[in-house]
């Protein structure tokens, strides 16, 4: 079955620091792998995907993840942390070739301090 | 932009009753999603759709069931509703071959 593993359920960052967020995934078919942000009081939107085109994938708000077949692994990084990204971060893969659903990580909680 | 309305924010439910949570969604789109979102479990799969009147279920059915009688409304039953099944949920939605899912705002449900 696929999954996810976010490793840190909490991340703590200063503003204009180096944001890594850490994703492993476990997938029996290639694999399709997503993430999302969920800010306080909203519904989550999705930041960028992989689907087995560039590794090196990039996304809105400055946000990028490499898809590392050998490492399993689909980290998401931001070169400069800003105040405003502080949020929920949730790692996914989808869950079967049809792609008709995906499977969620636990959810990494970002905090940016001034 | 893609739209899935939730029919209800807030949800306040006594243990044993029935209750219903509505999703609509206006892209006509074929695959429709129910979760979950607990503190310290992210989000984890109850039911999906990709056609109407077919269903299957995600990791954690038990104790839900679903309806989809037209393509753009996808229900969440609560047979019988039980203080575990306070929580937050979750309606999304995507197209055909799946990828991007689109979320509503969720439905904060608290069963007493």
């Amino acid at each position: 079955a696929q999954s996810v593993t976010q490793l840190g359920s909490h991340v703590s960052v200063s503003e204009g620091a180096l944001v890594l967020l850490r994703c492993n995934y476990s997938s029996s078919v290639p694999p399709y792998l997503f993430w999302y942000v969920q800010y306080p009081n909203q519904g989550l939107q999705l930041l960028l995907k992989y689907t087995s085109a560039a590794t090196l994938v990039k996304g809105i708000n400055g946000f990028e993840a490499e898809f590392k077949k050998s490492e399993t692994s689909f980290h998401l990084t931001k070169p400069s942390a800003h105040m405003s990204d502080a949020a929920e971060y949730f790692c996914a893969v989808r869950m079967n070739q049809a792609g008709t659903a995906l499977i969620f990580g636990k959810g990494t909680t970002l905090s940016v301090s001034s | 932009d893609v739209k899935v309305t939730q029919s209800s924010r807030y949800l306040v439910k006594r243990t044993g009753e029935k209750v219903f949570l509505e999703c609509v969604q206006d892209m006509d789109h074929e695959n429709m999603f129910w979760y979950r979102q607990d503190p310290g479990l992210g989000l984890r799969l109850i039911y999906f759709s990709y056609d109407v009147k077919m269903k299957e279920k995600g990791d954690i059915p038990e104790g839900y069931s679903v309806s989809r009688e037209k393509k753009e409304r996808f229900s969440l039953i609560l047979e019988s509703a039980s203080t575990n099944q306070t929580s937050m949920y979750l309606c999304a939605s995507s197209p055909i071959g799946g990828g991007k899912l689109f979320f509503g705002s969720g439905t904060q449900l608290s069963v007493l």
